[in-house]
């Protein structure tokens, strides 16, 4: 099974970028990337998910190395409201099946 | 608005007390699934339906059951609930789509089991 590993923790300055890595050096050809991020207990809000280019919203970006075994997640003018903890995951969906995993998340404090 | 809705949001409850806990969504997704948070585990899927009358064990089903007789309704029901069971409890939908659609998170629930 695929697994992700997060920092648990990072600080970022208000208004500079903020750089998010995961590790999944075990992720399968057809497991997608995806990033959420927590607001203290709320539901998970999705931002962003990708399986092998990289990807950018209005939100972030997604960067995938080429190999696939890591990714960064790139919030490209951090604010304040941007503090939450950020998780890393690994999802598959094909035909019935689904499987999901979560890392244990980064803490990111974006600091006036 | 577009969402996932779970009731009760908090249930301090006692051990054995047979307990529902509801989640709706508005979007007609066809995936639906149930979540837990424990504290240093991160997110763990209990259970997943890929539509109506189809469902699926995830990672810890273990004294849990779900139903899927509606679209929109996926109900999370513990028989006979255990302190073990106190957790944060997310609910999730999603459309299935070639490109893996993202899911939809509900607000949770948290259940005390004493």
């Amino acid at each position: 099974d695929a697994k992700t590993t997060q920092p648990p923790s990072m600080d970022c300055a208000e208004g500079r970028a903020a750089n998010l890595p995961c590790n999944h050096s075990t992720i399968s050809g057809n497991e997608y990337v995806y990033w959420y991020r927590q607001i203290h207990s709320q539901g998970p809000q999705y931002i962003i998910h990708g399986l092998k280019n990289n990807e950018t919203n209005e939100m972030a970006s997604l960067i995938i190395t080429e190999d696939r075994k890591s990714s960064t997640l790139i919030l490209p003018h951090a604010t304040l409201r941007d503090t939450a903890v950020y998780y890393c995951i690994v999802r598959v969906v094909f035909g019935g099946y689904q499987k999901v995993t979560f890392g244990t998340g980064t803490k990111l404090q974006v600091i006036p | 608005e577009a969402q996932v809705t779970q009731n009760p949001r908090y249930l301090i409850t006692v051990t054995g007390k047979k307990l529902t806990v509801t989640c709706s969504q508005n979007m007609n997704h066809e995936y639906m699934s149930w979540y837990r948070q424990d504290p240093g585990l991160g997110l763990r899927q209990i259970y997943y339906s890929m539509n109506v009358e189809v469902t699926d064990k995830g990672d810890v089903p273990e004294g849990y059951k779900v139903s899927r007789k509606e679209k929109r309704n996926f109900p999370l029901i513990l028989e006979s609930p255990s302190p073990n069971q106190t957790s944060l409890y997310f609910c999730a939908s999603s459309l299935v789509g070639g490109d893996n659609q993202p899911q939809h998170f509900g607000d949770g629930t948290r259940l005390s089991i004493l």
